[in-house]
C-alpha cells in the first residue's frame, strides 16, 4: 500500500517563527489533506490540495504531485499553533485516508 | 451547518463488557468513515460506508469489531468483549462521495474508550 512520511517528527518554535513541514506519499494521488490536531484531539481541517498551491492567512501549503511531496508553511507561528499536523492521502477507491505519522508543533512564547 | 458529531465524547468501561459508539455525520454525506488513534499506532482506518453498505471493512481489528449505518446518516461502531489494547480514540469522518476519494472528509472530535 502506499506509504506516507512526514518531517520533522517535532519542532519547538519561538513565537513569530516561521517553519515548514514536508509530507512525502510512496505512490500517485489524487488527493491530499493537512490537518491540524489540536490539545483536545480535535482534527481541523487546513487544506484539500491534490496539487498546486493554496493560502489561508499565515498558512500556505503547495503540493508538487509528480515529485510526490507536499509542503505546509506556517508563517509568523502563534502559541495557538501549537499542536500535530498530519497529512493524509486516499487509498483505494473508497477514499480511506493513510496518514503520515505528523509533525508535533510546540509554538513557545 | 453541524459538522459530525459523536457520542459519548468519554466511555470508559471493564474488560470484557460491550460498546457502542455513535456517530451523525454532516447532513447530505453518502460516505462515512471510521478510524482509531492509538498512543503507538497513530491514525488507523477501520471501515468505510458508502451509503448504508460498507464496501471496505479491511481495517477492523477482529471480529469483535462490528459496524453498522442507517438510513444513509447515523452509524454505530460496536465492540464486543473489549480488551485493554481496544483504548483509544475512535474518530468519524464523513465526506460528500467518497468514491474516488477526490472529495474532503471531516472529522469529529472522537470517543475516548478506555478499557479498565
Amino acid at each position: 500500500g502506499i506509504q506516507v512520511e512526514q518531517s520533522p517528527p517535532d519542532l519547538i518554535l519561538q513565537e513569530g517563527a516561521n517553519s515548514t513541514l514536508r509530507c512525502n506519499f510512496s505512490d500517485s494521488v489524487n488527493n491530499l489533506q493537512w490537518f491540524h490536531q489540536n490539545p483536545w484531539g480535535q482534527l481541523i481541517n487546513l487544506f484539500y490540495i491534490p496539487s498546486g498551491t493554496k493560502q489561508n492567512g499565515r498558512l500556505s501549503a503547495t503540493t508538487v504531485a509528480t515529485e510526490r511531496y507536499s509542503l505546509l508553511y506556517i508563517s509568523s507561528s502563534q502559541t495557538t499553533d501549537s499542536g500535530v499536523y498530519f497529512c493524509a492521502v486516499p487509498y483505494n477507491q473508497g477514499g480511506k485516508l493513510i496518514f503520515g505519522q505528523g509533525t508535533e508543533l510546540s509554538v513557545k512564547p | 451547518g453541524a459538522g459530525v458529531s459523536q457520542s459519548p465524547s468519554n466511555k470508559v468501561t471493564e474488560k470484557g463488557k460491550d460498546v457502542e459508539l455513535r456517530c451523525d455525520p454532516i447532513s447530505g454525506h453518502t460516505a462515512l468513515y471510521w478510524y482509531r488513534q492509538s498512543l503507538g499506532q497513530g491514525l488507523e482506518f477501520l471501515i468505510y460506508f458508502q451509503g448504508n453498505s460498507a464496501p471496505d471493512k479491511s481495517g477492523l481489528p477482529s471480529d469483535r469489531f462490528s459496524a453498522e449505518r442507517t438510513g444513509g446518516s447515523v452509524s454505530t461502531l460496536t465492540i464486543q468483549r473489549t480488551q485493554q489494547e481496544d483504548s483509544a480514540v475512535y474518530l468519524c469522518a464523513s465526506s460528500l462521495v467518497g468514491r474516488g476519494g477526490t472529495d474532503t472528509q471531516y472529522f469529529g472530535p472522537g470517543t475516548r474508550l478506555t478499557v479498565l
